[in-house]
């Protein structure tokens, strides 16, 4: 069981958008403002999309954006495009420690 | 360019040691925290051990408390992972990364550690 609950599965078609939650606890989503969002291709590291709740890295698409509202995380992404089918997992900063979600796996219909 | 590159995966038995290593280049190494994830074989990310930028300050997964240490050597731009009493559930892909509270920009390509009899 992962620290962080994400639901397994999300999918939209293109051009829609779909968003991806991530629950935590006041100890970790609600309790700090370090909750990152990472894309991961089969077979491929991890790749930061969105750091510090809704901070987007340089070359991260603008379709990507991040919100939190009290112990909920979310990712939305916008104007979906078939490069987007990937899983997507949570992180946020616990004190001292770091969690992940169980991940999304995302689907582009 | 910022580049990890992970190394001393393999095979070992249950309650048998490894050690990983993490060269790093294009930064300046000794400035940042660097961490540990794992991700078992079709399964999610998973954070195991932090080290602050000097060395001194190391976070473990309770998952991992007291089998694995984490280390680094800034004159070599280099971070390791020992690991010892390896179980089964540590089988994993195992990820090096710079950066701290979660926001980890850049990652290793990754190295297999695999604990069977």
């Amino acid at each position: 069981q992962s620290a962080l609950t994400q639901p397994p599965s999300a999918s939209g078609s293109p051009g829609q958008s779909v968003t991806i939650s991530c629950t935590g606890t006041s100890s970790d989503v609600g309790g700090y403002n370090y909750v990152s969002w990472y894309q991961q291709h089969p077979g491929k590291a991890p790749k930061l999309m969105i750091y510090e709740v809704n901070k987007r890295p340089s070359g991260v698409p603008d379709r990507f954006s991040g919100s939190r509202s009290g112990n909920t995380a979310s990712l939305t992404v916008s104007g979906l495009q078939a490069e987007d089918e990937s899983d997507y997992y949570c992180s946020s900063y616990a004190g001292n420690k770091n969690l992940f979600g169980g991940g999304t796996k995302l689907t582009v219909l | 360019e910022v580049q990890l590159l992970e190394s001393g995966g393999g095979f070992v038995q249950p309650g048998g040691s490894l050690r990983l290593s993490c060269a790093a280049s294009g930064f300046t190494f000794a400035s940042y925290a660097v961490c540990w994830v794992r991700q078992a074989p079709g399964k999610g990310l998973e954070w195991v051990s932090s080290i602050s930028g000097s060395g001194g300050n190391t976070y473990y997964a309770d998952s991992v408390k007291g089998r694995f240490t984490i280390s680094r050597d800034n004159s070599k731009s280099t971070l390791f992972l020992q690991m010892n009493s390896l179980r089964a559930e540590d089988t994993a892909v195992y990820y090096c990364a710079k950066g701290s509270h979660g926001n980890y920009a850049y990652w290793g390509q990754g190295t297999l550690v695999t604990v069977s009899s």
